[in-house]
This record gives structure tokens, C-alpha cells and sequence, in this order.
């Protein structure tokens, strides 16, 4: 049992340059979540998506778009990277409205845009 | 920014017991969650607490929550060196299933 898994681990971009993190997970959750950590400032949301189908803007939407292909994964794009984009992306997921609420995580991807 | 207000660093010394505080903002928050972070790794839950409860224990973990000052504390008793680690305080935001995180905590346990 696998949870959360992301790809890459590890990234450097170009400014200008884009590309797309990916995120998939087999707990069958319905919730799934993209945030990024900086030094200092904790997560901040980027994109959810509620279920199937939906996602939603978060905190920081800025310079990123998302994707919900199906129940399991959800993709995160940066179509023209800049170097305030360097960070730590982290994906989770959860089962969605519960009793609980509580967040899983995948390892993260560690972004650097020169 | 962040609703959720932690202190940035904590030292221990190496069987003692640490206490991380965390300050939160929306009075309806229904649960409120701790995470822990190990050097280059995700998060991982540790514990939550429900917002009818004052007190949750697992094992060397003690939750404190006290409502009326949106309170909430972390206690680690007989720290170990794999307890170093940051620890992040989030709260569910009105029953809503986003949660909300606090910048989090590194603590560091020393010989």
C-alpha cells in the first residue's frame, strides 16, 4: 500500500520552462490537495479538488493550473516557471467530507527554478 | 498567511519532555491536527483532537486544547533524538475539509 506518491522527487527549471508534477493515490480518497512549503510560512494551498471532476483555487493559484484525471491522480503544471516558484510541492489527499478530516501526504518535490 | 500561529524553534534536551504551542483563530474549527516532518520527507499525521475534547493522550504524545483562548499544545514526554523533527499545528476550517497549517515548529533534541 503505496498512499501518496509523487513525481519527481527532485526538479531544476529554467525560467520560462514548464512542466507538470504528478501525484497519485490508492486509498480510494476522494479529496486531493497541492500545496507548497517555504522556509518559514508552513503550507500553503495551491489547487484542491473536493471529488472527481471539481478543483478549486487555494491560497496561492497563481502561475499554476491543476488536473483531476481521475479518482486517483492529480496533476500539477506550471506552464511558465519563475524562479519565486522555487519550493517544496507537496500533494495529499483525504477521504473527503468526513468525521475527521485529516490529510495524508506524499514524500514532496523539491523545485528549483534558475 | 497563516491563521494558525506556532513558535519557530524549540531545544531539549534528550529525556525530557518537550511542549509545542500552537495559537489558532476560527473558534468553529472542529478538529485540530499535529504533524510531524522529518528532514526531507512529507508529513506525517501524529495525532487530532476533536473540539469537544480538552485533553487527548497516546502513548508519549499529550494533546492540551483549551477552546476559550484557542489554545493548543503538544506534549512529548521522554523526548528522543528521532523526535527531532518540525511539527506543524493545522485546524479544519469550519467543517470545511481544507485544513489550515502554522509555520511549524523545529524542535531540536539534544545529548
Amino acid at each position: 500500500n503505496a498512499g501518496v506518491t509523487q513525481t519527481p522527487k527532485f526538479q531544476v527549471l529554467k525560467t520560462g520552462q514548464s512542466m507538470t508534477l504528478q501525484c497519485a493515490q490508492d486509498m480510494n480518497h476522494n479529496s486531493m490537495y497541492w500545496y507548497r512549503q517555504d522556509p518559514g510560512m508552513g503550507l500553503r494551498l495551491i489547487y484542491y479538488s473536493a471529488s472527481e471532476g471539481t478543483t478549486d483555487k487555494g491560497e496561492v493559484p497563481n502561475g499554476y493550473n491543476v488536473s483531476r484525471l481521475n479518482k486517483r491522480e492529480f496533476s500539477l503544471r506550471l506552464e511558465s516557471a519563475a524562479p519565486s516558484q522555487t519550493s517544496v510541492y507537496f500533494c495529499a489527499s483525504s477521504v473527503g467530507r468526513t468525521n475527521s478530516y485529516e490529510q495524508y501526504f506524499g514524500p514532496g518535490t523539491r523545485l528549483t527554478v534558475t | 498567511g497563516e491563521d494558525v500561529e506556532q513558535s519557530l524553534f524549540l531545544s531539549v534536551r534528550e529525556g525530557d519532555s518537550s511542549v509545542i504551542n500552537c495559537t489558532y483563530t476560527d473558534s468553529s474549527s472542529t478538529y485540530l491536527y499535529w504533524y510531524k516532518q522529518e528532514p526531507g520527507a512529507g508529513l506525517q499525521l501524529l495525532t487530532y483532537i476533536f473540539s469537544n475534547m480538552d485533553m487527548k493522550q497516546d502513548q508519549r504524545l499529550t494533546v492540551l486544547l483549551n477552546k476559550k483562548d484557542k489554545h493548543l499544545s503538544l506534549r512529548i514526554a521522554d523526548t528522543q533524538t528521532g523526535d527531532s523533527a518540525i511539527y506543524f499545528c493545522a485546524e479544519n476550517l469550519s467543517n470545511d475539509y481544507k485544513l489550515s497549517f502554522g509555520a511549524g515548529t523545529t524542535v531540536t533534541v539534544r545529548a
